[in-house]
């Protein structure tokens, strides 16, 4: 199992340009959740999935998108890049099996510079 | 308050040693409690999850939970200098329902001296 993927690893964009962060997750699990994390800041969630054709807003939702076609893909758009969303992007996925815990794995990460 | 709170660190400790890393939380309807580590560049790692209220051993990693004064812990023992990182508290969020979300602490910076 590859677990949580997300590419790009790295990525600079100009404001105003527009971009998809892609995740997978090969794991069959129905959740999934989209995070930024700024230094000192802590991780912040910005949209989440309960399984497919459910998202659902986060804590900080504003300037992103989501969609969720099928279980194992998640990707996360961003409109018109801001230098506010200069950050790192975690995506992370939990099991729905009844009797499982909370916890959740997290993919790599995408570092993203809005210049 | 916070929801979930923990001290930022730096936490330095000398090799060999036992790190204690503590976490407490607001919302008296958690159950579920996980410890994170992220190392600098990286993704969050779990650790260890604990659901009662006592201690749950890991190798060289203890968890510890008291439901009663909403407080939970982890002791890293024989530290290493591998073991230099952030550590994350995370709880369930009960209000969420069925949504998994968790309430995630600022992280605790451990720093293991040889």
């Amino acid at each position: 199992n590859a677990g949580v993927t997300q590419t790009p690893k790295f990525r600079i964009l100009k404001i105003g340009q527009s971009m998809t962060l892609q995740c997978t997750q090969d794991m069959n699990h129905n959740y999934m959740y989209w995070y930024r994390q700024d230094p000192g800041m802590g991780l912040k969630l910005i949209y989440y999935s309960v399984g497919a054709g459910i998202t659902d807003k986060g804590e900080v939702p504003n300037g992103y998108n989501v969609s969720r076609s099928t279980t194992e893909d998640f990707p996360l758009r961003l409109e018109l890049a801001a230098p506010s969303q200069t950050s790192v992007y975690f995506c992370a996925s939990s099991s729905s099996l009844q009797g499982d815990s909370y916890e959740q794995y997290f993919g790599p990460g995408t570092r993203l510079t809005v210049t | 308050q916070k929801e979930v709170e923990q001290n930022s660190g730096p936490l330095s400790v000398p090799e060999g040693a036992i790190a204690s890393l503590n976490c407490t939380y607001s919302d008296r309807g958690s159950q579920s409690f996980f410890w994170y580590r992220q190392y600098s560049g990286k993704s969050p790692e779990l650790i260890m999850f604990i659901y009662s209220n006592g201690d749950k051993e890991d190798g060289r990693f203890t968890a510890q939970l008291n439901k009663a004064s909403q407080y939970v812990s982890l002791l890293i023992r024989d530290s290493q200098p591998s073991d230099s990182a952030t550590y994350l508290c995370a709880v369930n969020r009960p209000s969420a329902g069925n949504n998994r979300k968790l309430i995630w602490g600022l992280g605790t910076s451990l720093a293991v001296n040889p």
